[in-house]
């Protein structure tokens, strides 16, 4: 078991520069979660899909954010025009039945987004 | 307001002692799920424990344990036997499940272990 698997594991972008991350879920995780990391804020949820569909996305800033989950192996995030406070650690994370007792989420090494 | 509490930014104990990591969380629903997770130096955030809430026993998972205290919303983590590589930020997180908008994990800022030798 290969875990969750994030790429890149670093990305260093211009402002205004367009950036995507990407994940791949454990094999036969339903439920995918993007969450970012910063040192003032601590680890905040953007947005997580079951089985695909968009379930939360209440955690995104509005306008420059997206994520998508175009199959069950993949999910990525984009971000438009990245400003400096873009500038974190980007997780995504995979439960195996989020809506029922397996629960637990398992994450990935993180992709550390640097905007200058 | 904070959902989920961690009062201790740094901790720091000698090697093979216990050690507890407060924690303490708000929430309305009457099921409710409880998480425990480790960041390691090179950034990896590691599941440990869990406990469900409607479960009384105190979950134990090799040497790592929680003080379960539902009354005061209250669950601690205990590590017994530390090792240095306990060092570590520590997370705890909450998951309600019947509350709106909140059917995620919802992180405390953590509590960083420092094991002496």
């Amino acid at each position: 078991n290969a875990g969750v698997i994030q790429t890149p594991r670093h990305k260093v972008t211009g402002k205004g520069q367009e950036a995507t991350l990407w994940c791949e879920p454990i094999s036969g995780h339903s439920a995918v979660f993007w969450y970012r990391q910063t040192i003032v804020q601590g680890l905040e949820f953007l947005t997580y899909f079951r089985n695909q569909a968009p379930i939360d996305d209440s955690g995104m800033p509005k306008e420059r954010f997206s994520a998508q989950m175009p199959n069950q192996s993949h999910s990525t995030l984009k971000i438009q025009s990245t400003q400096p406070q873009d500038s974190a650690v980007y997780l995504c994370a995979s439960s195996l039945d989020w809506g029922g007792g397996q629960n637990t989420l398992y994450f990935g090494a993180g992709t550390r987004l640097s905007v200058l | 307001a904070q959902k989920v509490t961690q009062t201790q930014t740094s901790i720091s104990v000698v090697e093979k002692t216990t050690v507890t990591m407060d924690c303490v969380y708000e929430t309305r629903d009457s099921s409710y799920f409880l998480f425990w997770y480790k960041q390691t130096a090179s950034g990896e955030i590691v599941f440990l424990i869990r406990q469900d809430s409607y479960k009384k026993e105190n979950a134990t998972v090799g040497h790592y344990s929680l003080n379960f205290q539902k009354p005061k919303s209250s669950i601690g983590l205990i590590i017994t036997a530390t090792q240095i590589e306990d060092s570590a930020v520590y997370f705890c997180a909450m998951r309600e499940p019947y509350t709106e908008g909140a059917d995620r994990l919802t992180f405390g800022k953590g509590t960083q272990l420092i094991i002496q030798p």
